[in-house]
């Protein structure tokens, strides 16, 4: 079974700039989340959807931040314009059953 | 304060040694306690996840959580190596969402 798949690994850009993150979830979970993970710390949510619905977002920086998930499968997560303290790695998740929450790689962003 | 303390670390350990890793938690509705393991680099991936108090045994690792004082641990006998990562613990509601909320992780070195 493919794992998560998050691109791209790493991205360096500076502030202001925008950026765009993009998720595949393990084929045939329903349930997507993005985390962000900055050094030191734990992961936090941002959002998570069920199908292409959002479920929670109440974690999500909405002025600068945004996400989608069209058709229910893929995921995008954008942050325009970036600040320094976005600069953390951002972590996608799926999940089928409701313990269960399968991480990808995550993509490390660094804003200069 | 946090929902979730966890101890930082870094802790480094000889190989063979008992390891204990502990959180505690202020939230008195958290009724799923899960412990994840992330290297460096990568992904979090799911160790173990307990439901109310009591203990779970998987392998070389076992899960405690002690709802009365709002505290868990996950303690790995004969400790290899190969488990030298950061554990998270992470925990949630009884909810319809599966919201976790994580700790700030603990380093653990196992040295050879």
């Amino acid at each position: 079974e493919a794992g998560v798949a998050q691109s791209p690994r790493y991205k360096i850009i500076e502030k202001r700039q925008s950026v765009a993150f993009w998720c595949n979830p393990i084929s045939g979970h329903a349930t997507l989340y993005w985390y962000q993970q900055i050094l030191g710390q734990g992961p936090k949510l941002l959002i998570q959807f069920q199908n292409n619905g959002v479920v929670d977002d109440s974690q999500l920086p909405k002025d600068r931040f945004s996400a989608e998930r069209l058709k229910g499968v893929d995921s995008t997560l954008k942050i325009q314009p970036a600040k320094l303290e976005d600069s953390a790695v951002y972590l996608c998740a799926s999940s089928y059953a409701a313990f269960e929450q399968y991480f990808g790689p995550g993509t490390r962003l660094t804003v200069t | 304060q946090k929902e979730v303390e966890q101890d930082p670390g870094p802790l480094s350990v000889p190989e063979g040694a008992i390891v204990s890793l502990n959180c505690t938690y202020s939230n008195s509705a958290f009724q799923y306690f899960m412990w994840y393991r992330q290297y460096s680099r990568k992904g979090p991936e799911l160790l173990m996840y307990t439901y109310s108090s009591g203990n779970k045994e998987d392998g070389r690792f076992t899960a405690q959580v002690d709802k009365s004082s709002k505290y868990i641990s996950l303690f790995i006998r004969d400790s290899q190596p190969s488990d030298s990562a950061t554990y998270l613990c992470a925990m949630r509601d009884g909810g319809a969402t599966n919201k976790l909320i994580f700790g700030t992780g603990t380093l653990l070195a196992v040295q050879p």
